[in-house]
């Protein structure tokens, strides 16, 4: 029973290049989530779902997309990385009123 | 003024001291509250909710006082193993439906031999 994984634990972008963040969970949990941490700053909620083929923008949604076609899995792109970009970014479902993160994705965009 | 604020501190504490912790909130409308523990480079864990009666898991206690809009976690008999960030959340209902959860930026204590 995994939880909640994300993929790729690192990766290290050029400014302007795109990827994507994978988060898949195995507790059947209607909503998923995608923040983001900095030194200095709470976690920010960047988007999440109430449920399969649902999102919605939190508070720092600029610069990322998400889709959510499958219930176990929640994807978050960046298009075109910034440096402003650089975080850790955590996934999380709830269920029972409590959170539940993944291990996080350490993200540096140079 | 930040919705959900924390002291950063560090808080170094002696093995087995007493530690206490605030967080103050600033919209009277929140209407849950949660202490979550982050080990360095690790995810956020839920530590415990925090109940209006108050309540205690083993040598954890959380308080809430409404009036004042903060909450506290206190930590007996400090452990090495205690040592970690603490995050405040607050969850509030938001007009039109929904809820927003909102972080702390956390208060981290370092418990020393």
């Amino acid at each position: 029973n995994a939880g909640v994984t994300q993929t790729p634990k690192f990766r290290v972008l050029k400014t302007g290049q795109s990827m994507t963040l994978l988060c898949a969970q195995d507790m059947n949990h209607e909503y998923m989530y995608w923040y983001r941490q900095d030194p200095g700053m709470g976690l920010r909620l960047i988007h999440y779902s109430v449920g399969e083929g649902t999102t919605a923008k939190g508070e720092v949604p600029d610069g990322y997309n998400v889709s959510r076609l499958k219930k176990q899995n929640f994807l978050l792109g960046l298009e075109s990385a910034a440096p402003s970009q650089t975080s850790v970014y955590f996934c999380a479902t709830k269920g029972g009123g409590e959170l539940f993160f993944g291990e996080g994705s350490r993200l540096t965009v140079l | 003024r930040k919705e959900v604020e924390q002291d950063p501190g560090p808080f170094n504490v002696p093995e087995g001291a007493t530690v206490a912790f605030n967080c103050t909130y600033s919209n009277s409308a929140s209407q849950s509250f949660f202490w979550y523990r982050q080990d360095c480079r690790k995810e956020p864990k839920l530590l415990m909710s925090v109940y209006s009666s108050g309540n205690e898991d083993g040598r954890f206690t959380a308080q809430l006082n409404r009036a004042s809009q903060y909450i506290s976690l206190l930590i007996r008999d400090s452990k090495l193993s205690d040592s970690a960030t603490y995050l405040c959340v607050v969850n509030r209902g938001l007009t039109g439906g929904g809820n927003k959860l909102t972080f702390g930026t956390g208060t981290q204590l370092k418990v020393e031999l």
